[in-house]
Parts: structure tokens; sequence; C-alpha cells
């Protein structure tokens, strides 16, 4: 069965260090990738997606991703963490193949900003 | 911000009680899709839509419905409340089944 695992639960940083978030996917063939972000209280905001092609690729508010088939990772980075980046990144799967028209979440990763 | 909108968005029911919730787009997307959000869980898809009248059940449908009967609003109903349906609830919206999905401002339910 297709699963998305978000092995850290946590994480903390601080201000201005590096960030990775880490994704790994299980699924028959390369599927639609994305990373979310949410706010506390809010809803989700696509943060950057992959469908194919070039396997580094770039969201809004300063963060990348890259794309590791042989891995089945899709980890999230950003150089330099600000405080507003403070929330819940989740990463999901899609079926890009399938007739089914639905996505696969991981359980999230709540980030936490030092100042 | 794609013009998605959820009512209520707070409701606290007892159980036993029928409940609707009600999603609103104004992009005309074809597809509309329900969540639930529990702690330790992300989201899990309840049902979703792929046009008018055609829906289909997601991975935690049991104990929900839906109903689409306009391209815009897509209406979850809890048919009998249990405390196990506590959670916040998301509409999203996407123009194909290819296309990232775009999330409403969610619904907080709870059942007492």
């Amino acid at each position: 069965a297709q699963s998305v695992t978000q092995p850290d639960i946590h994480i903390t940083v601080s201000e201005g260090a590096s960030l990775e978030l880490r994704c790994n996917y299980s699924y028959g063939a390369t599927p639609y990738l994305f990373w979310y972000v949410q706010s506390p209280g809010q809803g989700l905001q696509l943060l950057l997606k992959y469908f194919s092609g070039d396997t580094l690729v770039q969201g809004i508010k300063g963060f990348e991703a890259e794309f590791k088939r042989s891995q089945s990772s899709f980890n999230l980075r950003k150089p330099s963490v600000h405080w507003s980046d403070a929330a819940e990144y989740f990463c999901a799967v899609g079926p890009p193949m399938d007739s089914s028209y639905k996505l696969i979440f991981g359980s999230g990763t709540r980030l936490l900003v030092r100042p | 911000d794609a013009g998605i909108t959820q009512s209520p968005r707070h409701k606290v029911t007892e159980t036993g009680t029928p409940v609707t919730l009600r999603c609103h787009q104004t992009e005309n997307h074809r597809y509309m899709y329900w969540y639930r959000q529990d702690p330790g869980h992300g989201l899990r898809l309840i049902h979703y839509s792929y046009g008018v009248k055609d829906t289909d059940k997601g991975e935690v449908s049991d104990g929900y419905s839906v109903s689409r009967s306009k391209t815009e609003d897509f209406l979850l109903t809890l048919e009998s409340a249990t405390s196990s349906q506590t959670s916040v609830y998301f509409c999203a919206i996407s123009e194909s089944n290819l296309d990232e999905q775009y999330f409403g401002p969610g619904t907080r339910l709870t059942v007492t």
C-alpha cells in the first residue's frame, strides 16, 4: 500500500540556521510529490510540488525540495530559517497514472524556531 | 488565495445528532475533497467528488456521507455524530486529479 513517512514529529532550529525536513514514500511508481505548510489555526498552503523533470524544485518562501528516486525521498530544505517559518509541514504523494484522485499525507513535522 | 469557504467554522454538537458541514468554492474546480485532521494522523481523506453528483469514498468514510448537487458546493454529513468524529475538517479543491489541492480554512467540530 502507498504510504508517506515523516520520521520527525518535532524539529527545533535556531533562527538563521538551515533546515531539512525528511519525507519518504512507498509507491509503485514515481508519484507526484507535494509539500504543504500549516500555520496554527489555518488551512494548508502549498509550498512546492514535483511532477517530473528537474529533481530540485523551488517553492515559495525560500523553500526547496529534492526528489531522490533511489532513496524514495523528497526532503524539504531552507538555508536560513525565519521565526515566521514556525508551523507544521506536511509531505504528500499523489498517483500520477491512477484513476483515483487521492493525496496521501504524512503525519506532519512541527517546526519550532528558537530566537 | 483560492476562493474556498467552509461553514460553520466552529461547531459543538451532542452525540447522536446529525451535522452538516458545507464547503463552497468560487473557482469552478471539478474536484472537491473532505479531509479530517487529527494529531499524529496528518490528513485523512473522507470522501471526494470528481463532478456534480459524482462522489467516492476515501479511507475513513464510515459514518459520513456527502452530496454535490452543484459545482460550487460539497456537503459533508455526519449522520449520527459520535465523539470519535471530534476533529478539524478541511475541504480542498483541485482543477484536475493531477493538480495540487487548495485547502479551505477548516471547521473545528466537537462532539460531546
